[in-house]
């Protein structure tokens, strides 16, 4: 099975910094990858697919890019509705693929 | 409105049984694909399995094989999720959620694109 790799588990940001979150694949995966955002209590949400594609009405400070084992999340300019938990997926090797353990923004 | 309405929590006793339920609406039932997924408490996602609500052909992951059956009753839009012989580590919220196909040059992605708002399921004795 892929194995996905999020770390650090949790980074501690502002409003306004640019915030990178990476995700790495124990195999190639293309750009079999998708990026979910959770906040507390909620299910997750669709930011990013297929390693780069925008989800409709998704602000456009979010992005993503990576391709094979390495993938990166970025949020170009943290804004306050943007602290929470982000998980990566792979669907390559299966239908519903592995998700990453998440990485948690928190504030500063 | 689109979405995904699933039923109530529930709290089980080990070896017991768990049926969930996920209303789809505003679209129609058998043109995506629909995953299961839980989350344990402060931990992270794990898939269960998916249905296709044209046919009704099941996938599991194999940790859930013999465990889980997914159903669906295309007349109310709903699907289910039935786990039998529940233990205290089965406790988990339990998502449905939606996937619809993507194609990027050519090459066809299905993402998660709607999810349910969780059922949580208790496994205590």
């Amino acid at each position: 099975d892929v194995q996905m790799t999020q770390s650090p588990s949790s980074l501690s940001a502002s409003v306004g910094d640019r915030v990178t979150i990476p995700c790495r694949a124990s195999q190639n995966i293309s750009n079999y990858l998708n990026w979910y955002q959770q906040k507390p209590g909620k299910a997750p949400k669709l930011l990013i697919f297929a390693a780069s594609g925008l989800q409709s009405g998704v602000p456009s400070r979010f992005s993503g890019s990576g391709s094979g084992t390495d993938f990166t999340l970025t949020i170009s300019s943290l804004q306050p509705e943007d602290f929470a938990t982000y998980y990566c997926q792979q669907s390559y090797s299966s239908p519903g693929g592995t998700f990453g353990q998440g990485t948690k923004v928190e504030v500063k | 409105q689109v979405q995904l309405v699933q039923s109530g929590a529930e709290v089980k006793k080990p070896g017991a049984s768990v049926k969930v339920s996920c209303k789809a609406s505003g679209y129609t039932l058998i043109r995506n694909y629909m995953h299961w997924v839980r989350q344990a408490p402060g931990q992270g996602l794990e898939w269960i399995g998916m249905i296709n609500p044209s046919g009704g052909s099941t996938t599991y992951a194999q940790k859930f094989q013999g465990r889980v059956t997914m159903t669906r009753d295309t007349s109310t839009s709903t699907v289910y999720m039935d786990m039998s012989s529940l233990r205290s580590e089965d406790t988990a919220v339990y998502y449905c959620a939606r996937a619809s196909m993507t194609v990027v040059r050519g090459v066809h992605f299905y993402p998660f694109d709607l999810w349910g708002q969780g059922t949580m399921v208790t496994v205590s004795s």
